[in-house]
């Protein structure tokens, strides 16, 4: 069965902390996605990456930076966590490039609280 | 900014209706795909539609793609309280990022 795991439910973090939220998918996918979504917004595309140490930004990559050093293993790092950084945090995966036409696959969602 | 925009927003009908919800989008696209999201969970894909298809279905799950028109529609016949959540299409751009943009999405009520 595939999956994708983000390695927390919630999380807490104090403003000007740096955070990490991390995302691991068992399926061999070459893209991932991480999304924040709130309420009457949707989701919206922080930042892609299409390849290992590939990336590209989204729509609102402000504020926010990635790492894929592995394949399988794509992380969203908060640099210095402000209140309107409070969100869901939604990572996916889909196959590459020559694969166009194939779904993306979720985890289960971060929601992460600046306080 | 975002590339889909669902209408409505909020769509509640009795249990055994059928439900449409639709899709505008603004660039031209590779496909077109709908998920849903229970409330506080990850989302799940239902169905893809390609550029050069017209009409797909899947069980009770009907999708139209009018590429002229920019826009696509999600029909579920004979709904049920368990197909309660919230609907999103999503856009793969006809260019070379192969990004996939969601739009604000549609939370169907469906009373028992």
């Amino acid at each position: 069965d595939v999956k994708v795991t983000q390695s927390s439910r919630y999380l807490v973090k104090r403003t000007g902390e740096k955070v990490f939220l991390e995302c691991v998918q068992d399926m061999d996918h070459e893209n991932m996605f991480w999304y924040r979504q709130d309420p009457g917004l949707g989701l919206r595309l922080i930042y892609f990456s299409y390849d290992v140490k590939m990336k590209e930004k989204g729509d609102i990559p402000e504020g926010y930076s990635v790492s894929r050093e592995k394949k399988e293993r794509f992380s969203l790092i908060l640099e210095s966590a402000s209140t309107n950084q409070t969100s869901m945090y939604l990572c996916a995966s889909s196959l590459g490039t020559g694969a166009m036409n194939t779904e993306a696959f979720f985890g289960q969602g971060t929601r992460l609280t600046v306080v | 900014s975002q590339q889909g925009e669902e209408d409505p927003q909020a769509l509640s009908i009795q249990e055994g209706e059928n439900a449409t919800m639709n899709c505008s989008y603004k660039t031209s696209i590779n496909n077109l795909q709908w998920y849903r999201q229970n409330s506080g969970r990850g989302l799940v894909h239902l169905i893809l539609i390609r550029s050069n298809e017209r009409e797909k279905h899947s069980g009770r799950l009907r999708v139209t793609l009018d590429t002229s028109k920019k826009s696509s529609s999600l029909l579920i016949t004979a709904s049920r309280a368990a197909d309660t959540a919230s609907y999103f299409c999503a856009t793969v751009r006809m260019d070379s990022s192969y990004k996939l943009i969601f739009g604000s999405g549609t939370r169907l009520l469906v009373r028992p």
